[in-house]
Formats: structure tokens, C-alpha cells, sequence
């Protein structure tokens, strides 16, 4: 086990609808990115918090937004679902710095009908 | 952008016999790289990193190679066990941005 924990686990939305997805953090980390997978592929990089600031983005649009916490937990936002976003997204901590690990948690499939 | 890629999407190895996973990255400066192993409805498992000052790391029972002259990494595994059947990813980073490229996986099956 990592430490990392998200939720839910699963989740189904209906397009047009907004959802919110949480993680939070292995102990020790003040760095946590979002990534999505989609069916039979890598996971792709949204975006990455440290210490509560936006650290980095992926190519997502807008309504992909996210939020860290103090104790460095997170949240993942998206807005105005679409059929596409369905797909596992998984959330990473890490301790900070550029090359350190990224530890995953177990994701949160989202699926958009 | 840059890409990760994987030269087989699908390996069948034998128990007992080793496994070696190759991976292609098409950009020099990426500068540290990990192996992820991914169990079906899981997340992506940290396996083993290397950095690109060294050529050859060994964890327990896996090895990971990285050529950085003709841009290729590999993840060799010893004696493999069911246990082991999964997608393997490799993923490069560079130094200075925080995020990781993942490629599309290589699936493991290992046959008893």
C-alpha cells in the first residue's frame, strides 16, 4: 500500500454534470498530481499542487481545476462532463523536488453517461 | 510533444524464465525515469527509478537498463512469477518540470 488514498472508488455522471474527486496524500509528501487514463493507455498529467499552488499543468482545459489543502490533500474538479472524460483518474504524492518517486493511489473510475 | 513508447504491447513468458520490457523515449533531456507495474483495477506501482547519471539499477528480482545513446530503457525480471502478470509503464521526466510521460504499457502475462 502507498498511503495515497482517493475516493470514491467509482463514480457514474451524467454529461453536464460536475463532479469533485479527492486524495490525499502519503504521509511526508507536500506534492500531489492528478493524471487520467483512459481505457488501454498511460496515464496522461492533468495538473500538480505543492504546497497549495498550481505547480504545473498538463494539456486540459479550463474546466479541469484542482485545489490542495493545508495537510496537502486534494481535490480534482471538473466541470461541464463530457462522454470522453470517462476514464480512471489516479492521483500521485510525492515528497517534493524534481526527481523523487510519485506514488499512486488507487483511482477513481468516473464514468459519464 | 514528447512521447514514450513501447516496442511490444504484449509479452507471454514461460514461470521461472526472465522477462525484459523495452521502452523507447524520444526526449534527450529526460533526465529520470520509472517503472510502473499496474495490476487490473489498480493504480500504477512504483517498481524502480533510475537516473540518467547511471546506466544499471537492481532491485530485488528487476533490473532496470538505460541506453541513453539510442534513447531506450529496460526492465528485466528474474525468474518471473504469475504474480507478476501486469501493465508495465515506463515513465520519463525532466528535470525542472513535474510532470511524467507514460507510455502505452506493455501487458505481462506469464503462463504457469
Amino acid at each position: 500500500e502507498t498511503g495515497v488514498t482517493q475516493s470514491p472508488t467509482h463514480l457514474i455522471k451524467t454529461r453536464g454534470q460536475q463532479v469533485t474527486l479527492r486524495c490525499s496524500s502519503q504521509s511526508g509528501h507536500n506534492t500531489v498530481s492528478w493524471y487520467q487514463q483512459a481505457l488501454g493507455q498511460g496515464p496522461q498529467f492533468i495538473f500538480q499542487y505543492y504546497r497549495e499552488e498550481e505547480n504545473g499543468r498538463g494539456n486540459f482545459p479550463p474546466r479541469f481545476s484542482g485545489l490542495q489543502f493545508p495537510n496537502y490533500s486534494s481535490e480534482l474538479n471538473v466541470n461541464a462532463l463530457e462522454l470522453d472524460d470517462s476514464a480512471l483518474y489516479l492521483c500521485a504524492s510525492s515528497a517534493g523536488g524534481y526527481n523523487t518517486e510519485a506514488f499512486f493511489g488507487q483511482g477513481t473510475r468516473l464514468t459519464v453517461v | 510533444g514528447e512521447s514514450v513508447g513501447l516496442h511490444l504491447p504484449t509479452l507471454s513468458v514461460q514461470e521461472g524464465d526472465n522477462s525484459i520490457i523495452n521502452c523507447a523515449y524520444s526526449n534527450s533531456a529526460s533526465d529520470y525515469f520509472i517503472w510502473y507495474k499496474q495490476e487490473s483495477g489498480k493504480g500504477p506501482q512504483f517498481i524502480i527509478d533510475i537516473r540518467s547519471n547511471m546506466d544499471k539499477r537492481q532491485g530485488q528480482r528487476v533490473t532496470v537498463l538505460l541506453n541513453k545513446t539510442v534513447k531506450h530503457l529496460s526492465l528485466q525480471i528474474a525468474a518471473t512469477q504469475p504474480g507478476d502478470s501486469a501493465v508495465y509503464f515506463c515513465a520519463e521526466k525532466v528535470y525542472n518540470f513535474n510532470k511524467f510521460y507514460f507510455g502505452s504499457g506493455t501487458k505481462l502475462n506469464v503462463k504457469p
